[in-house]
């Protein structure tokens, strides 16, 4: 049972042509939401954590936001460079523990 | 931005043998953690380390795994007995608290 679903799986984007991307979770006593970037053949490289709905923070073109169930990363006017899986991770506060489960990832490709 | 370096980049080996992966956190940070991806499946938690001592770890990290920092610096994790299921990226991460960490860029393993 997945605990945290990303969609959707793929995306093809025009440059310029903004967007959002969706992670939904479904467990209880959120910690903490992390998105990553991740090249193909790279380490995940950290972008954001999102405590609390309703928190928002960007970053250049990305911003993310978060609810209750789900959290978003919006995409403004992307470029070829942007071209990436975005990961979405959640720790869970049960039992005090700090292990992320991530999802499976968005594929975004930008075309020029 | 923070760094990561991992060795060897690449690693094969075959099965039932031993490997140890290297990871060299470039700053002071107090968390350290390793992660593996299958190709093609999402990233994994294994076992996160504080203050020189497991803190926790998944189901994954059974009694085939074991972590030490041997020189205070240098991080490894050690497969003993590697399986063909063991073949993945290694990642090593590190930071200042469990809410942003920094992911080095992997560690491919092969088994044959």
């Amino acid at each position: 049972e997945d605990q945290v679903t990303q969609s959707p799986e793929a995306l093809r984007l025009q440059e310029g042509e903004s967007s959002s991307l969706n992670c939904s979770y479904t467990v209880s006593g959120l910690r903490g939401l992390f998105w990553y970037r991740q090249d193909p053949g790279k380490g995940p490289e950290f972008l954001f954590t999102l405590y609390s709905a309703g928190e928002e923070k960007e970053k250049e073109r990305l911003k993310a936001t978060l609810t209750k169930k789900e959290s978003f990363l919006h995409i403004t006017a992307p470029k070829p460079e942007d071209s990436a899986t975005y990961l979405c991770a959640v720790q869970a506060g049960a039992g005090g523990s700090y292990i992320p489960t991530f999802g499976r990832g968005t594929s975004l490709i930008v075309h020029p | 931005e923070p760094e990561v370096t991992q060795t060897p980049s690449h690693q094969v080996t075959q099965m039932g043998q031993e490997v140890i992966l290297r990871c060299v956190p470039i700053s002071n940070h107090l968390y350290f953690y390793w992660y593996r991806q299958i190709l093609g499946q999402k990233v994994e938690f294994l076992v996160s380390f504080y203050n020189n001592e497991i803190s926790e770890k998944s189901e994954i990290f059974d009694d085939q795994f074991s972590v030490e920092r041997p020189d205070g610096s240098n991080f490894t994790l050690k497969i003993r007995s590697t399986k063909l299921e063991d073949s993945a990226m290694y990642f090593c991460a590190r930071g200042l608290s469990h809410y942003e960490q920094y992911f080095g860029p992997g560690t491919r393993l092969t088994v044959t």
